[in-house]
């Protein structure tokens, strides 16, 4: 149980242009989703947290309007990079858990996505 | 703020144990979660103590509490080659919010 999904799992794009990364979880509702970021042999750099049908809570420094986060549904989470540059190249990963109750705030992540901006 | 420290870098013997370690700041952490990152792939729950606890064992893995002294360690017993990759601490605070380290990265060599 607790599958967490995303894809795509690697996308090459051209500067300018913007790409979408789609989270979803499999067997659970997600009350909460969480995007993180993490460059090459670092830790996760938490983006941006989102619950389900409200706006996303950003993270001191991430541009939300450079990165849009949906969080449309208890089982999916979209994370779009927009106007994408070389430097917003990373590994983008998500995780969901189902609430900030007691034994709910587990969060269990998905494979990630490798993103490759020219 | 809350912070979550772990060494960066760990090495063993393929069959020895390795203990990785971590120390945290929130006494009011309630969670405390032992994550295993291989390369180019997402972070996998490996296990997870509650902070009444002061020790959990699971198989190989063995997780020791010290609330006093706001340190958390996992011991994997009889490592494995397979056993090489990046294993985060994360502590819940409350709130929707968990803080991960750094992360330790375990080498084993054969």
């Amino acid at each position: 149980g607790a599958v967490v999904s995303q894809h795509p799992s690697r996308v090459i794009c051209k500067s300018g242009t913007s790409v979408k990364i789609e989270c979803r979880s499999l067997d659970f509702q997600a009350t909460t989703m969480f995007w993180y970021r993490q460059f090459p042999k670092q830790s996760l750099m938490l983006m941006a947290t989102s619950n389900e049908g409200s706006k996303a809570t950003y993270e001191q420094g991430v541009e939300k309007d450079k990165f849009l986060i949906n969080h449309a549904s208890l089982t999916l989470s979209t994370l779009t990079v927009t106007s994408a540059h070389p430097e917003d190249s990373s590994f983008y990963i998500c995780s969901a858990s189902q609430g900030a109750g007691v034994g709910q705030e587990t969060q269990y992540f998905g494979p990630g996505t490798r993103l490759l901006v020219l | 703020g809350e912070d979550v420290e772990q060494s960066l870098f760990l090495s063993v013997r393929e069959g020895d144990s390795s203990v990785i370690n971590c120390t945290y700041t929130d006494s009011s952490s309630t969670y405390l979660y032992w994550y295993k990152q291989e390369p180019g792939a997402g972070l996998q729950l490996l296990t997870y103590i509650f902070s009444n606890m002061d020790m959990k064992q699971d198989q190989r893995l063995t997780v020791l509490l010290n609330k006093k002294d706001k340190h958390l360690s996992l011991r994997i017993a009889d490592t494995q080659t397979g056993d090489s990759a990046i294993y985060f601490c994360a502590v819940y605070t409350g709130g929707f919010k968990t803080i991960f380290g750094a992360g330790t990265r375990l080498f084993v060599k054969a």
